[in-house]
């Protein structure tokens, strides 16, 4: 089955405590991207990327890093958390990231984090 | 930049009622538009995208939308709604026709459907 997969679904931590939120997707897609979904904002772009060892800042970077050595996966690091992250975190993933194409973005079911 | 306006924070209608979902964009040269609906506990879900041509698009679940050039429109409507429609549905418009993709997403509608 086609899918985007992200682990853990809830995760509560501390201020300052690494954490690692892992998205793996089967569709062989290149694009992948992490959103952050708050009330009343709807949904923001953290960071995305166009393919492996391409990635670029999109609305809302701070306080957040990526990796894309695989095309598969596209972890979201948090390298200090603070409460201001707390949020429900999205993965998705398309075929191609160029806007021209218009690939349809799948997403995860979501991570609720909090941060204490 | 583009930005999205979704109208309704929050929609009560009862079953089998029509529904309209309003959602706004700002112009733009390119404009591509998508309505997504997210089932409680679960991530987001192509409903229906506009990229060009017949201006009312034809969705799953019966859901249609209309994209309206002058008036920067692209309502989500369904004539007869069901308990299973309870969902919060968002509105998203993409950025540019070159360079990376960007979805531009609005605020969010929480649709309620009452027995």
């Amino acid at each position: 089955e086609a899918q985007v997969t992200q682990n853990p679904r809830y995760l509560i931590t501390v201020t300052g405590k690494k954490l690692t939120v892992t998205c793996s997707q089967n569709m062989n897609h290149e694009y992948m991207s992490w959103y952050r979904q708050d009330p009343g904002l709807g949904l923001r772009q953290i960071y995305y990327s166009m393919n492996v060892e391409v990635t670029d800042k999109g609305d809302v970077p701070e306080g957040y890093k990526v990796s894309r050595k695989e095309k598969r996966n596209f972890p979201l690091i948090l390298e200090s958390p603070s409460p201001n992250q707390t949020s429900l975190y999205f993965c998705a993933s398309s075929l191609s990231g160029l806007a021209g194409a218009i690939d349809t973005q799948y997403f995860g079911p979501g991570t609720r984090l909090t941060v204490l | 930049a583009q930005s999205v306006t979704q109208l309704d924070s929050q929609v009560p209608v009862f079953e089998e009622a029509p529904v309209e979902l309003r959602c706004n964009y700002s112009s733009s040269v390119s404009v591509y538009l998508f309505w997504y609906v997210q089932y409680p506990n679960q991530g987001l879900q192509l409903l229906l995208k506009y990229l060009s041509g017949s201006t009312l698009v034809k969705g799953i679940n019966g859901f249609e939308a209309e994209f309206n050039k002058s008036q920067t429109s692209f309502h989500l409507r369904k004539p007869s709604v069901h308990i299973s429609d309870t969902a919060e549905y968002f509105c998203a418009v993409s950025e540019g026709s070159w360079g990376a993709q960007k979805l531009v997403f609005g605020q969010g509608t929480r649709l309620t459907i009452n027995p």
